[in-house]
């Protein structure tokens, strides 16, 4: 079973949309990351979130760790062709003292000039 | 700011051959991580090497094996390939002297087993 489930799984919008992106688990992290992953390409770290209910900004998008620690989001505002690429949120497995990342599904977004 | 190199970018091999993937972390980074990604899948955690030590081994199949260096690099050594090898081999470093659960991921290496 995968530990970190995304939705949508695929996303294609014209731009200037908005849209969001959701990471949900039924496990509590400490922290968790969102990776920008272009074809070809390694995933590149976007934030980090560490708090339940922090909310952090990069430009257009918006993070947010839920209350509980279970889940994420992610909101890109005026979505940009730029902004197409593949989205992975990603943890580490509490209480093993291990660091090595478990990825979620993924959400390909795809914005459309 | 310099970043994890990973070589060759691209790898053809036949089946039954071997491969070595290298990845050179970013300088004073500590650890050291493998993952594999299939086509339309994300990345699964092979291996790790903290201060030169194998620290952590998720779903790597017993025909890799994998070392670290005296200067940090890695080598990732793949032997009697198959055709379900066929991915890309990301590297990634991390500091456990900073935030120790980021991680900086190299371009990647390319392996096509034909």
């Amino acid at each position: 079973t995968q530990l970190l489930e995304q939705s949508p799984q695929f996303l294609s919008i014209q731009e200037g949309e908005n849209l969001t992106v959701y990471c949900n688990s039924s496990s509590v992290f400490s922290s968790l990351q969102w990776y920008r992953q272009e074809p070809g390409e390694g995933p590149v770290l976007l934030v980090t979130v560490v708090t339940g209910g922090e909310v952090k900004k990069l430009k257009r998008l918006t993070f947010q760790f839920g209350d509980a620690r279970k889940d994420s989001s992610l909101h890109i505002t005026a979505a940009q062709p730029g902004d197409t690429g593949l989205y992975l949120c990603a943890v580490t497995r509490e209480g093993t003292g291990a660091n090595n990342l478990f990825f979620g599904t993924g959400t390909r977004l795809t914005v459309i000039p | 700011a310099a970043g994890v190199i990973q070589s060759p970018r691209h790898l053809i091999k036949e089946k039954r051959e071997t491969a070595t993937l290298k990845c050179y972390p970013i300088p004073r980074h500590d650890t050291v991580y493998w993952y594999q990604q299939g086509p339309g899948q994300d990345p699964q955690f092979l291996i790790s090497f903290y201060e030169k030590m194998q620290s952590d081994k998720g779903s790597i199949p017993d025909r890799f094996s994998a070392q670290q260096f005296s200067d940090y690099h890695s080598e990732l050594n793949m032997s009697s390939l198959e055709l379900g090898d066929s991915a890309l081999y990301f590297c990634a470093s991390s500091s456990t002297r900073t935030r120790g659960s980021e991680q900086f991921f190299g371009p990647g290496t390319r392996l096509t087993v034909l």
